[in-house]
């Protein structure tokens, strides 16, 4: 079973900070990792894709990707309430498969 | 680009009855997957199209799910006989696989509810 894996929190943040959001991946074959915003009652609405080691920085947000350690993260700088959502990590496996295997999502409260 | 459409946005059907969802992918995108999702969990992929083809299930996928792609263009998820466990958010989304990287955007959804 290729699992992605998310602390469900609710991570709370004051408003200004850095929030982090985790997740770890257990397919050592997988390339492509994403991290998806989801507002209650909505669909996914994606944030940022990486695809190779390291960091990818896009605005306020930088994802960070460790294949070795199969972990990536996502650095949300300067929080705002509109970013109170649950973040979706999403991972396609290797081996030829092509749907996305998703967590299950943390929820983020940012505090004004 | 209006992005990925779906419909009926909400469904409310009595366990027993067939449904069907529709999915508009955005244009000139050849890949249109299938997702549903429940409450508090991640969306779990169901199945996926490369154009016309479908050449992906998840096991999720029972007997009572069928999902078509006639022309390539929109697709249909039926699923018949409903059962009050079908109750979910069915997603889809399209991509167009460009250099090795491909990402996925995801439709409004479809929200569906078994009595």
């Amino acid at each position: 079973q290729k699992e992605v894996e998310q602390n469900s929190g609710p991570l709370s943040v004051p408003e200004g900070a850095i929030a982090s959001l985790n997740c770890t991946y257990s397919d050592r074959g997988s390339q492509s990792f994403f991290w998806y915003r989801q507002y209650s009652g909505k669909s996914p609405e994606l944030i940022m894709s990486i695809y190779s080691n390291g960091d990818k920085e896009d605005g306020r947000f930088t994802a960070q990707l460790n294949k070795a350690s199969q972990y990536v993260s996502l650095l949300i700088r300067d929080s705002q309430p509109s970013d109170s959502a649950t973040y979706l990590c999403a991972v396609k496996p290797g081996g030829g498969a092509d749907g996305l295997t998703f967590g299950k999502g943390t929820h983020l409260i940012i505090q004004p | 680009d209006t992005g990925v459409s779906q419909n009926p946005r909400h469904k409310i059907t009595k366990r027993g009855q067939n449904v069907t969802f529709r999915c508009d992918p955005i244009s000139e995108h050849n890949r249109l997957y299938w997702y549903r999702q429940t409450l508090g969990q991640g969306p779990e992929f169901l199945t996926y199209f490369q154009n016309e083809a479908q050449l992906e299930k998840s096991r999720l996928l029972s007997d009572r799910f069928s999902a078509e792609r006639p022309k390539g263009s929109f697709s249909t998820l039926e699923i018949q006989r409903t059962e009050q466990g079908d109750s979910a958010m069915y997603l889809c989304a399209s991509s167009l696989p460009l250099g090795g990287q491909e990402t996925q955007y995801f439709g409004p959804g479809t929200r569906l509810l078994v009595l």
